[in-house]
C-alpha cells in the first residue's frame, strides 16, 4: 500500500500569514504519460465530513478560494493557504489515488 | 446539488451484524462511482470500500474483506454496506462518498467531490 506522511501533526498560524502543509508518499504518484500527479487535498471542519479542495495535486475544485493552492510532484507534495482566514481552521488530508487502496495521509491541524 | 443521507450506525456488540445504507440524490446514481469511507474517533481516514456505477465491480480494503460487502439499488438510488463480524476496531463514523468523474480513470481511483454527513457504527466487546 502506498503510505502518505503528513507534516506537520499540527501548526499554530496567524490570521492572515501562511500556512504550509507537507505530504509525502512511499511511491510516486507522478504518471508520465500524461505529466498528472494522482493527489488530492481535503479540508475537515469539526463535526463535519471532508470537502475536497485539490486534485491533480494542483487544480483547485469549484468554488474553492484561491488562497489554497497546492504544488509538488513525485512523492513531494505541499497545500498552503497563503493568508489564513477564522474559516480555515480545520484538519486537512491528502489522498493518493494512483494505486488501491486508496489511502490518505494521517491529517495536519491547522488553527490560529 | 448532491445529497447523500447515511442511516443505519448503531451500538453494537463485537461479532454483531450491521447495514448502513445512503441514500442519494442530485446525481447520475448508475454512472457514478461511490464509496464509504470510515474515520474513528479523533482519528484519520480510511477508504473502506467502492462499487462501479453498474454495481458490477467491488472492492474492499483488507481490513473488511471478506466481512463487509458494499452494493447499490439502482431503482432507489441507494447505496449498501452490510457489515457482518463486527469488531471493536470497526468502531467509526461511517461516510457515503460519491467520485469525482473528472478524475476517476480506474476502478475506484478517485477522489470524493461528495460526502454525506456519516453514521456512528459503535462495536463494544
Amino acid at each position: 500500500d502506498i503510505v502518505l506522511t503528513q507534516s506537520p501533526d499540527s501548526l499554530t498560524v496567524s490570521l492572515g500569514e501562511r500556512a504550509t502543509i507537507n505530504c509525502k508518499s512511499s511511491q510516486s504518484l507522478l504518471y508520465r504519460s500524461n505529466n498528472k500527479n494522482y493527489l488530492g487535498w481535503y479540508q475537515q471542519k469539526p463535526g463535519q465530513p471532508p470537502k475536497l479542495l485539490i486534485y491533480w495535486a494542483s487544480t483547485r475544485d469549484s468554488g474553492v478560494p484561491d488562497r489554497f493552492s497546492g504544488s509538488g510532484s513525485g512523492t513531494d507534495f505541499t497545500l498552503t493557504i497563503s493568508s489564513l482566514q477564522a474559516e480555515d481552521v480545520a484538519v486537512y488530508y491528502c489522498q493518493q489515488y494512483w494505486r488501491s487502496p486508496l489511502t490518505f495521509g494521517g491529517g495536519t491541524r491547522v488553527d490560529i | 446539488e448532491v445529497q447523500l443521507v447515511e442511516s443505519g450506525g448503531d451500538s453494537v456488540q463485537a461479532g454483531d451484524s450491521l447495514r448502513l445504507t445512503c441514500a442519494a440524490s442530485g446525481l447520475a446514481f448508475s454512472r457514478n462511482v461511490m464509496a464509504w469511507v470510515r474515520q474513528a474517533p479523533g482519528r484519520g481516514l480510511e477508504w473502506v470500500a467502492c462499487i462501479s456505477g453498474t454495481g458490477d465491480t467491488t472492492y474492499y480494503a483488507d481490513s473488511v474483506k471478506g466481512r463487509f460487502t458494499i452494493s447499490r439499488e439502482m431503482s432507489t438510488n441507494t447505496l449498501y454496506l452490510q457489515m457482518n463480524s463486527l469488531r471493536d476496531e470497526d468502531s467509526a463514523v461511517y461516510y457515503c462518498a460519491k467520485e469525482d468523474p473528472r478524475v476517476t480513470y480506474s476502478a475506484c481511483n478517485t477522489v470524493f467531490d461528495a460526502w454525506g454527513k456519516g453514521t456512528l457504527v459503535a462495536v463494544s466487546s
